[in-house]
């Protein structure tokens, strides 16, 4: 069956280390995004793709980069890790450019900057 | 730009009694309007979603939504609700325009309890 997977599912780091989250999906979809979820903010966006050396910012882009060199995968790179990056990092999926797609989700990858 | 309000942040209703979620959002253009849930440690998943035709949708579980454009909302009902349905529940709309991302709401955490 097609999926979607992020590792590590949980990591620790320190303020100041870069760090990398993978997400890696076999649905062949050509839309990959990433998001942060926060308690009392609900799911913000980060970055997203609509293909292959495409990427853009979203709503909360700052300190995060990302690049997509094949369609199956989208690291997420935090390039000096601070306290406020702890959040929980969700990637999701989808086949069409345009709306109305449905998005699908990755199980999570906790991450805790001290 | 597209904000989503979701006006209760814990529902806690009794097992086998309906529940609303309410929902509403505002935008300048026409939308898209989907329900996601997401269960305790997992990813989010669709739970419905709203595109045009008819106003009332249904989605898995025995979840519905009806979308109003009048009061711009979308509030998902359940008649009878199980304790498996305890999750959180987020309301989220893209553009119909294309090329559009999701917004999402808060969230709201429904507490189903014997």
């Amino acid at each position: 069956d097609a999926e979607i997977t992020q590792s590590p599912r949980h990591k620790i780091t320190e303020t100041g280390r870069q760090v990398t989250l993978a997400c890696h999906q076999t649905w062949n979809h050509n839309n990959m995004f990433w998001y942060r979820q926060d308690l009392g903010h609900g799911l913000r966006l980060i970055h997203y793709s609509y293909g292959v050396q495409d990427t853009n910012k979203g709503e909360v882009s700052d300190g995060y980069s990302v690049s997509r060199s094949n369609t199956e995968d989208l690291p997420l790179t935090l390039e000096s890790a601070a306290s406020s990056q702890t959040s929980v990092y969700f990637c999701a999926s989808s086949e069409f450019q345009a709306n109305p797609d449905t998005q699908y989700f990755g199980p999570g990858t906790r991450l805790t900057v001290l | 730009a597209q904000s989503v309000t979701q006006l209760d942040s814990q529902v806690p209703v009794f097992e086998e009694a309906p529940v609303e979620l309410r929902c509403n959002y505002s935008s300048s253009v026409s939308v898209y309007l989907f329900w996601y849930v997401q269960y305790p440690n997992q990813g989010l998943q669709l739970l419905l979603k709203y595109l045009s035709g008819s106003t009332l949708v249904k989605g898995i579980n025995g979840f519905e939504a009806e979308f109003n454009k009048s009061q711009t909302s979308f509030h998902l009902r359940k008649p009878s609700v199980h304790i498996s349905d305890t999750a959180e529940y987020f309301c989220a709309v893209s553009s119909v325009s294309g090329y559009s991302t999701l917004t999402f709401g808060k969230g709201t955490m429904l507490l189903v309890s014997p």
